[in-house]
């Protein structure tokens, strides 16, 4: 069976430190990945999603980057924190193609603190 | 451009009652629409999901829910709401042409004794 990965699971963090979060995703290959991010008493953001390694799309300007350095890894950077990046963030997997139907699994999520 | 509303920010609910929660939908051709819950602290659970066939579609949990096309509605309904029901649901609606899903900005339930 598929499992997904986050760690860590709660960050704190100052104003203008970098950032990495990172998701694995086991049982499965060639996933899409996703980032969201969730606001407090927000709903969910897409940040970024990725169809395959190196493959990297950004839905929204910011502070924030991703990498796909292997198929079912998924990174989220910053080099330089905002107050504003404090959240809930979320990673997400589904498979397309394969009877699947685009059921997005999610990862149990770092939130962040930016102080 | 998809879109997903759900009209309610806060729901409260006595224990043993039942449970609607309202999903409107945009979309241009017959959607894939989805529920998700999310515990505190917790990532999002899927509860249910629906693609084509049968509008009434079973979920875990004793969560159901029903596709209207004419009302483009996806609702979410449970008989007989348990404590542990109190959380955040969420509805989602894609695909896009790139796979992504639109969610709604969610609906947190409060479950009374």
């Amino acid at each position: 069976s598929q499992t997904i990965h986050q760690w860590p699971a709660t960050l704190v963090q100052p104003v203008g430190s970098p950032l990495s979060l990172e998701c694995t995703v086991e049982g499965t290959s060639n996933p899409n990945l996703y980032w969201y991010r969730q606001a407090a008493g927000r709903g969910l953001q897409l940040l970024f999603y990725s169809v395959g390694i190196g493959q990297i799309s950004s839905e929204v300007p910011q502070n924030l980057s991703a990498s796909r350095p292997q198929d079912r890894q998924f990174i989220l950077s910053s080099k330089k924190l905002l107050l504003s990046d404090s959240g809930f963030y979320l990673c997400a997997w589904n498979i397309v193609g394969l009877g699947l139907q685009e059921t997005q699994y999610f990862g149990p999520g770092t939130r962040l603190l930016v102080l | 451009a998809q879109s997903v509303t759900q009209p309610d920010i806060h729901i409260t609910v006595s224990e043993g009652a039942s449970l609607e929660l309202r999903c409107n939908y945009s979309y241009g051709a017959t959607p894939y629409l989805f529920w998700y819950v999310q515990s505190p602290g917790q990532g999002l659970q899927l509860l249910l999901k629906y693609f084509s066939g049968d509008t009434l579609v079973q979920g875990i949990k004793g969560f159901e829910a029903e596709f209207k096309r004419s009302q483009s509605s996806f609702n979410l309904r449970k008989p007989s709401v348990h404590w542990s029901d109190a959380a955040e649901y969420f509805c989602a609606v894609g695909p896009s042409n790139d796979y992504k899903l639109s969610f709604g900005a969610g609906t947190t339930v409060t479950v009374r004794a």
